[in-house]
Parts: structure tokens; C-alpha cells; sequence
């Protein structure tokens, strides 16, 4: 079964803490993703990756900054925690190639920060 | 701007209540329109993608449908166990990474 692995369900940090937030696809997808999901808001691209070492920052990058060392593996950093960085964060991973370019989600990483 | 907006915010039916959930788009043309279920404290599991107008899929008792500018998924009598946010989402054929844009949602609940 397709599986998106992130590390955490809940974190609370101080504020100005460094946060790393990471995500493991094992369907050795090319694509992954970072979001924010805010009641109202939807769900917001931070930062996605195309390709390991590469990476384009999406429509809220402010504040963030992603790693991708290995194929598999999506690491979102926050490089100084703040309050209004509390919400919900997904990973996700896509393939762009062929028909079936859907998504698959992680479990989601609720981030409190105090 | 690629915009999606879906309609009700919220729904609410007793068990076997048929009804559908709204989802509206404007994009620089359409690569896929995805159609995803998300219970609460989860992240979202996907359903349907649906490329072209007038394209239908099916899936137990969802079935999502695509016109030039919406699309619907019909939920025929609805089980307490569908009660989830559906969320839709576009993908634009243009972009370099195949630019996704989401909506807010619409939450079901189904009243046994």
C-alpha cells in the first residue's frame, strides 16, 4: 500500500525554536510537498520538491526553508518558531509521470507553538 | 489565478439522504480535477481524479462528475461512516511541477 510517512502527530514548541518536521514516501515518488492546512484557508503550498537537492518555494514559503537530501525523504524547517505558525502540516508525494499524477498524503503533524 | 470553490460549507443529511457537494474552478486549463476525502485529524485520502468534461466516476456510493467549470460528487444514501470534509482540488496543465490548487471544503455529517 502507498504510504507517506511524516515523523510527528502533535509538537509543541517555544517560540524561536528551530522545528524540523519530517516525511518519508516509500512509493519512490519524484514529487513532494509541503502544506499548511488553516480552518477557512484550505490547504497552502509552503515549499515542494521535484527532484532530490531541488526545491521551489510555493505561495507561503516566508519563514520556511525544506531539505531533500535523498529521493524518499522531505524535511520542512522552521527556522525560528512562531505563533502564527501554528497549524496543521502535510507532506505529500506525487509522481509526474504517467495518468495517475494524484497526491497521497501524510497523516498530518498538528504544530503548536507557545 | 487558478481559484476553486466549493460549495456547501457545510452539509448535514440523515442516513440515506442522497444530495451533492459542489465544486466550482477556474484554471489555465485543467490537467486533473481531484476529488479527496479527509477525516478529522488526518490528512486527506484520495478518491477520484476526473481529466475531461462529461467524465464520470464511481466509487461505492460517491460519484464524481465534470462539466467545463464544475464538478459534483453525489453521495446516494449517505452511511454515518461518509461523514468527512471533501475537499476538490485542480491541477493545471501548465507549470512546471504541475501546480495543484485545493478548496476549503465542504463538511458532511450523516445523521444515523
Amino acid at each position: 500500500d502507498v504510504k507517506v510517512t511524516q515523523s510527528s502527530r502533535y509538537l509543541v514548541k517555544r517560540t524561536g525554536e528551530k522545528v524540523f518536521l519530517e516525511c518519508v514516501q516509500d512509493m519512490d515518488h519524484e514529487n513532494m510537498f509541503w502544506y499548511r492546512q488553516d480552518p477557512g484557508l484550505g490547504l497552502r503550498l509552503i515549499y515542494f520538491s521535484y527532484d532530490v537537492k531541488m526545491k521551489e518555494k510555493g505561495d507561503i514559503p516566508e519563514g520556511y526553508s525544506v531539505s531533500r537530501e535523498k529521493k524518499e525523504r522531505f524535511s520542512l524547517i522552521l527556522e525560528s518558531a512562531s505563533t502564527n505558525q501554528t497549524s496543521m502540516y502535510l507532506c505529500a508525494s506525487s509522481s509526474p509521470k504517467g495518468s495517475n499524477t494524484e497526491a497521497f498524503f501524510g497523516q498530518g503533524t498538528r504544530l503548536t507553538v507557545v | 489565478e487558478d481559484q476553486v470553490t466549493q460549495s456547501p460549507e457545510a452539509l448535514r443529511l440523515q442516513e440515506g439522504e442522497s444530495s451533492s457537494l459542489n465544486c466550482s474552478y477556474t484554471v489555465s486549463g485543467l490537467r486533473g480535477l481531484f476529488w479527496y476525502r479527509q477525516d478529522p485529524g488526518k490528512g486527506p485520502e484520495f478518491l477520484f481524479t476526473l481529466y475531461s468534461a462529461g467524465e464520470e466516476k464511481e466509487k461505492e456510493r460517491l460519484k464524481a462528475t465534470l462539466t467545463k467549470k464544475e464538478s459534483f460528487l453525489h453521495i446516494t444514501a449517505p452511511k454515518p461512516e461518509d461523514s468527512a470534509t471533501y475537499l476538490c482540488a485542480v491541477q493545471a496543465a501548465s507549470g512546471g511541477y504541475q501546480k495543484v490548487t485545493f478548496g476549503t471544503g465542504t463538511k458532511l455529517q450523516v445523521i444515523p
